[in-house]
Parts: C-alpha cells; sequence; structure tokens
C-alpha cells in the first residue's frame, strides 16, 4: 500500500516551459487535492476533485490546470512555466466515506522555475 | 468563512523540554480539528484528530493536543521534545460538511541538543 504517490520529485524549467505533474493515490478515496507550499505562506490549494469526473478550482488556480484521470490518478499542468510558480506541490486525497475526512499527503514535487 | 491562526511562526526548544504549539480557530460550531506534522523534504503526516468526545486526544509520537470551546483552540503539547520532532507543524479544521480544510500557516520547531 504505496498511499499518495509524486513523481517527479524535483523538476527544473524554463520560463514558457510546459509540465505535467502527476498524482496517484492506491486507497480507494474519492477526493484529490493539489497544493502548493511556499515560505511563509503555508499550504495553498490550486484545484480539487470531489469524485471522479468533476474539479474546482480552489484559492490559487491561474496558471494551472487539472485532470482527473480516474479514480485514482489526478494530474497538475502547467502549461507555461513562470517563475512565480517556483514552489513545492503536493497531492492529497481523503475519503469523504471517512467522518473525519482527514487528508493523506504525498512527498511533494520541488519545482524550480528559471 | 472559517479561519485557523498559529500565532508561532517559529518555536526553539531544548531537547527533553515541554512543548506547547498553539492553534485558534473562528468559526461558529465545532469543527473537526486536526494536526500535521511536516518533516524537512516530507508530505504532511497526521498527528492527532477531534471531533467530539473526550477533548483531550492522543496521537502518535507521544503528542497529544486539547480542544477548549471556550478559547477556540485546539493547543498541540508534548512533556518531552526529542530532536527528530524538528519539523514544521500545521493546524487544521473541516467544517462538518466539507471536505476542503483550512490550514494555518504552520509553526517551525527548532529543537537545541
Amino acid at each position: 500500500n504505496a498511499g499518495v504517490t509524486q513523481t517527479p520529485k524535483f523538476q527544473v524549467l524554463k520560463t514558457g516551459q510546459s509540465m505535467t505533474l502527476q498524482c496517484a493515490q492506491d486507497m480507494n478515496h474519492n477526493s484529490m487535492y493539489w497544493y502548493r507550499q511556499d515560505p511563509g505562506m503555508g499550504l495553498r490549494l490550486i484545484y480539487y476533485s470531489a469524485s471522479e469526473g468533476t474539479t474546482d478550482k480552489g484559492e490559487v488556480p491561474n496558471g494551472y490546470n487539472v485532470s482527473r484521470l480516474n479514480k485514482r490518478e489526478f494530474s497538475l499542468r502547467l502549461e507555461s512555466a513562470a517563475p512565480s510558480q517556483t514552489s513545492v506541490y503536493f497531492c492529497a486525497s481523503s475519503s469523504r466515506s471517512s467522518s473525519y475526512n482527514e487528508q493523506f499527503f504525498g512527498p511533494g514535487t520541488r519545482l524550480t522555475v528559471l | 468563512a472559517q479561519s485557523v491562526t498559529q500565532p508561532d511562526i517559529h518555536i526553539t526548544v531544548s531537547e527533553g523540554a515541554s512543548l506547547e504549539l498553539r492553534c485558534n480557530y473562528s468559526y461558529g460550531a465545532t469543527p473537526y480539528l486536526f494536526w500535521y506534522v511536516q518533516s524537512p523534504g516530507q508530505g504532511l503526516q497526521l498527528l492527532l484528530k477531534y471531533f467530539s468526545g473526550d477533548t483531550l486526544v492522543q496521537g502518535i509520537k507521544g503528542f497529544e493536543a486539547e480542544f477548549k470551546r471556550s478559547q477556540s483552540s485546539f493547543n498541540l503539547r508534548k512533556p518531552s521534545v526529542h530532536w527528530s520532532d524538528a519539523a514544521e507543524y500545521f493546524c487544521a479544521v473541516l467544517v462538518g460538511g466539507s471536505y476542503i480544510p483550512t490550514f494555518g500557516r504552520g509553526t517551525s520547531l527548532i529543537v537545541h541538543p
């Protein structure tokens, strides 16, 4: 049981390049989330998916797109990377059948945009 | 909308000393309450959670937290800190019926030998 996995672990991009961050969970969770973490800012929600087939914007969606490929996978795409998107990105999942709805996090992707 | 405040950005303690990390929330009813820990270079891991019942909850790694309704607080405590506890700690609240938590900005714990 791997939990939440993310690829890649590290990535360096040049301004204007595109890339997709991959996330998968093997806990049969309904909901999945993408956060970015910046110093002093805590976690900020980019996009979330309440269930397979649905996605919604979070607090900071500009410059990002997402795809809920199936129940297991939720990818985050940067179409044209900017230095302001240098951050650590975390994927998380949760089960709506859980009374607490706590989140389970992946190890993160550390992205640098030059 | 609910909000979460962690008043301390950094806390420094000596190994073996006791620890209390503060968390205050703003919400009309009792939310679900969580503490997560993030070790350097890692993702967040759930330490403990509270929704109802006994206001003192026990978590992993020897941590506990006490819910105080009158103070809208959910402070995290540990009687004796170990060097391996050095990490970032996040408090989070979840309103009943929602699945999107609100996180505090985190408290960085530094442990001196």
